[in-house]
């Protein structure tokens, strides 16, 4: 099974603030990688999906990059909205899974 | 507009049976490649079952051989029937489409809004 690994698993920021979210796979996962933002009470909502394919209606403050291993969001300048967790996704294999999440809070 | 909407989660005892429903719209479950997803309380997301259009299934480890997902297509509707529960089992379980783009990457989207299923005596 592929293991992917977030990092850190949270962290404070301020609005305005540059963000960069990593997750790292257990083996080599090409560009199957997808990155999910998760609020409270609420269902996962897709923001990148083939390691940098801006999902339509989502910001382009948000960008995903990275192919094999090792892969990163980044939020360029991050707005009150966008507290929340996020979650890397791989669908290399057929036993899809998902990071452990990583919890972006206001500083 | 698709949406996908779960129901059948609640209280059962360990050991007991449950099944849940996703009801879609605005799109065919059949032709689609569906998935359940869980989410234990404070905890991350689990990737469950995933169905395909030609009928493979696949299961995590953790529910292989007591979980098995299904599809009625006159009723397009996605089930997942858990048998022998665990008090692990509880979560928040959501259904979703798995899209494959025509490059042969694949994401899920949209979700169902979740149910909960608690096992518990």
């Amino acid at each position: 099974d592929i293991q992917m690994t977030q990092s850190p698993s949270s962290l404070s920021a301020s609005v305005g603030d540059r963000v960069t979210i990593t997750c790292r796979a257990s083996q080599s996962i090409s560009s199957y990688l997808n990155w999910y933002q998760q609020k409270p009470g609420k269902a996962p909502k897709l923001l990148i999906y083939a390691a940098s394919s801006l999902q339509s209606g989502v910001p382009s403050r948000f960008s995903g990059s990275g192919s094999g291993t090792d892969f990163t969001l980044t939020i360029s300048s991050l707005q009150p909205e966008d507290f929340a967790t996020y979650y890397c996704q791989q669908s290399y294999s057929t036993l899809y899974s998902f990071g452990q999440g990583t919890k972006l809070e206001i500083k | 507009e698709v949406q996908l909407v779960e129901s059948g989660g609640g209280l059962i005892q360990p050991g007991g049976s449950l099944r849940l429903s996703c009801a879609a719209s605005g799109f065919t479950v059949s032709s689609n490649y569906m998935s359940w997803v869980r989410q234990a309380p404070g905890k991350g997301l689990e990737w469950v079952s995933v169905i395909y259009s030609g009928g493979s299934t696949y299961y995590a480890d953790s529910v292989k051989g007591r979980f098995t997902i299904s599809r009625d297509n006159s009723k397009n509707t996605l089930y997942l029937q858990m048998n022998s529960l665990r008090a692990e089992d509880t979560a928040v379980y959501y259904c979703a489409s798995l899209i494959v783009g025509a490059t042969s990457f694949s994401w899920f989207d949209p979700w169902g809004q979740g149910t909960l299923v608690t096992v518990s005596s």
